[in-house]
């Protein structure tokens, strides 16, 4: 079966500095992987996907994700964090079927002036 | 080209009630699938429907329930409103099937059970 995990609740950077969310999965199948965004109020929004194509997969608004089959990882990363990145990211995976996403329990991304 | 689109936004009901809500899928989208989003459960599926039929169903209880038109509009419904139904639902619609498609969000109905 498939699963994600989020490592971290809540993460906190400096406006201009590097940011991290972690992801890992489980997944029975070679697994098709997402980073969405959420803002208050609001649904969710693709940030970047990865189908096997290339192991770094650039998305909006600056950020990245490297998928590391070793690590079983999908973690996200943008070099130089903006205050209009705060908001709630959620990883997921897609299930063996294709017809439904199973997501972690989202990061809370805040930013510091 | 126009978002998904849910109706109605908000939404308050009272235990025991039934509830009805609207998503219109992208255009030319032919797959709609439906999250409930809580603070306690987070992000879970309920249901997916390709051209009208259901194909996938979620660990949810029979009083939810969905159903898709031929012009890929969907409904899903609530029966029996309990205060644990109080969430943002949310609709998602994807071009095709396949494990590759990514799913496009709507803003989300957010429904309150009093």
């Amino acid at each position: 079966a498939q699963s994600v995990t989020q490592l971290g609740s809540h993460v906190s950077v400096s406006e201009g500095a590097l940011v991290l969310l972690r992801c890992n999965y489980s997944s029975s199948v070679p697994p098709y992987l997402f980073w969405y965004v959420q803002y208050p109020n609001q649904g969710l929004q693709l940030l970047l996907k990865y189908t096997s194509a290339a192991t770094l997969v650039k998305g909006i608004n600056g950020f990245e994700a490297e998928f590391k089959k070793s690590e079983t990882s999908f973690h996200l990363t943008k070099p130089s964090a903006h205050m209009s990145d705060a908001a709630e990211y959620f990883c997921a995976v897609n299930d063996q079927a294709g017809t439904a996403l199973i997501f972690g329990k989202g990061t809370t991304l805040s930013v510091s002036s | 080209k126009a978002g998904v689109t849910q109706t109605p936004r908000y939404l308050i009901k009272t235990r025991g009630q039934q509830v009805t809500l609207s998503c219109s899928p992208i255009s030319g989208h032919r797959s709609v699938s439906w999250y409930q989003q809580t603070p306690g459960q987070g992000l879970q599926f309920l249901f997916e429907y390709f051209s009208e039929t259901q194909r996938n169903k979620g660990n949810f209880p029979g009083r939810f329930s969905g159903r898709q038109f031929s012009n890929s509009r969907s409904e899903m419904n609530v029966s029996t409103l309990e205060l644990g139904d109080s969430a943002l639902y949310l609709c998602a619609s994807s071009l095709d099937q396949g494990r590759q498609e990514t799913q496009y969000f709507g803003p989300g109905t957010r429904l309150l059970v009093l």
